[in-house]
């Protein structure tokens, strides 16, 4: 059962565009999220985050937005760069526990072209 | 300077072969994780530790296991009871704690992808 989805596997865009990246979840409880990005064959590194207690949180290019009646949150790059071509993972977190677990979703293919 | 390092960068086992994966850390924080990553899917947790001698399964344990007897290091062993290992494996920590309306972001190691021959 996917509690944390990325419906879209990949998506193009053009250098100078807006990228939007969706997450959808489906568990209540969840009372974090954060956003990962990835090149091929390295780790992960963070990117931006939000609390459920806010509905928007930016940083530079990159500002997340979060529905939390819709249980959706959206990544917006704006201008996007070449350079932000990577896997972009969503991730939650639930509230309850003093660890830090995540639940990734399955990351979406950015592809930012020149 | 500070990070996570996971060695080696490509591992190759032969099937039936027990293999351990590296994991050091010098960020002093009391978290580690271990995921695995394959095609399309994203990153599912095998093992955490909250502390030095104490770790849980994540959900998918089945055939690893790992040891925590000091703060820096959080070996996991691929076992030949795993049916499918060959994956891009990922070592993450953290500051353990979170406050209500806080969170401490993991940190990833470069990752090791083992190939099973």
């Amino acid at each position: 059962d996917q509690q944390v989805k990325q419906n879209s596997p990949s998506l193009s865009v053009q250098e100078g565009r807006i990228s939007i990246l969706n997450c959808d979840y489906t568990n209540s409880m969840f009372d974090y999220f954060l956003w990962y990005k990835k090149y091929p064959a390295e780790g992960p590194t963070f990117l931006i985050s939000i609390s459920s207690i806010k509905d928007k949180n930016e940083d530079g290019r990159f500002t997340v937005f979060l529905n939390k009646s819709a249980k959706h949150l959206s990544l917006h790059i704006v201008p996007s760069q070449p350079g932000d071509s990577a896997v972009y993972f969503c991730a939650a977190s639930a509230i309850g526990g003093a660890t830090n677990k995540l639940i990734f979703g399955t990351g979406t293919l950015l592809a930012v072209q020149p | 300077d500070g990070g996570i390092t996971q060695s080696p960068k490509y591992l190759f086992r032969k099937e039936g072969q027990n293999v351990t994966l590296s994991c050091e850390q010098n960020l002093n924080h009391d978290a580690m994780y271990w995921y695995r990553q394959d095609p399309g899917q994203g990153l599912r947790l095998i093992y955490y530790s909250q502390i030095v001698n104490d770790f849980q399964k994540g959900d998918i344990a089945e055939g690893y296991s790992v040891s925590r007897e000091k703060k820096e290091s959080f070996p996991l062993t691929v076992t030949s009871a795993q049916k499918n290992p060959t994956a891009f494996y990922l070592c993450a920590s953290s500051i353990d704690f979170r406050g209500p309306d806080s969170y401490n972001e993991q940190f990833f190691g470069p990752g090791t992808r083992l190939t099973v021959l």
